[in-house]
């Protein structure tokens, strides 16, 4: 029979709406976050950062909120537009270590 | 500035031949990582090298793969014998993060595997 895949999550968009893409991360230890974009036939590109001493960064289009109480991280993109429809994920590290760990992605898909 | 590279950019080959594929970090990090993309399984860490040094291998799937960084500008990951299921996209990714300082990881645009 046929392997079942992956099945992310997908948000539609209208151009020009704001889009928010929620993430929960799993490890109360973890104390730096990133969210990484990733176009078809590419690799991840990082996008934002955040530390566990901040709870919201914001960067060029894009925001960072970071609720360490419930584990919740969300990345706010401002008046989207359709190059911004890609597969978005977030990422996990815990300071002292090396390994970062990747959520499983969401796919932002833009409607002109 | 040049980004991490990796080589080829596709690669197809018969079950049973050994797979060579390559990455260059970008200059002045110190950390590499190996990691392979499925729909199955989403993004899987390998291997990650600090200072070429291999620190944790825990995710290399068999003895099949072999990772090896000698020199701070070149990185090999090796399948031998490859089998179908090896198929996927092979990302390098490095950073310059340290055990005191976390800093983001830079990826390459992965090598498609196909094994027939």
């Amino acid at each position: 029979g046929e392997s079942v895949g992956l099945h992310l999550p997908t948000l539609s968009v209208q151009e020009g709406d704001n889009s928010i893409i929620n993430c929960a991360y799993s490890n109360s230890a973890s104390d730096y976050f990133i969210w990484y974009k990733q176009e078809s036939g590419k690799g991840p590109q990082f996008i934002i950062d955040i530390r566990s001493n901040m709870d919201k960064r914001q960067g060029q289009r894009v925001t960072v909120l970071l609720n360490k109480t419930v584990k919740h991280l969300s990345l706010q993109i401002a008046a989207t537009q359709p190059g911004d429809s890609a597969v978005y994920f977030c990422a996990e590290s815990n300071g002292g270590g090396f390994k970062t760990i990747f959520g499983a992605g969401t796919r932002l898909f833009v409607k002109a | 500035d040049a980004g991490v590279i990796q080589s080829p950019r596709h690669e197809v080959t018969e079950m049973g031949q050994e797979v060579t594929l390559r990455c260059k970090p970008i200059s002045g990090h110190n950390s590499l990582f190996w990691y392979r993309q499925t729909m199955m399984r989403g993004l899987e860490l390998l291997i990650y090298f600090n200072n070429n040094v291999p620190i944790d291998d825990s995710g290399m799937p068999e003895d099949r793969f072999s990772a090896k960084m000698p020199n701070a500008s070149f990185s090999t990951l090796k399948i031998q014998p490859s089998e179908p299921r090896d198929s996927a996209v092979y990302f390098c990714a490095s950073s310059s993060e340290g055990f005191s300082s976390n800093q983001p990881q830079h990826f390459g645009d992965g090598t498609r595997l196909s094994i027939l």
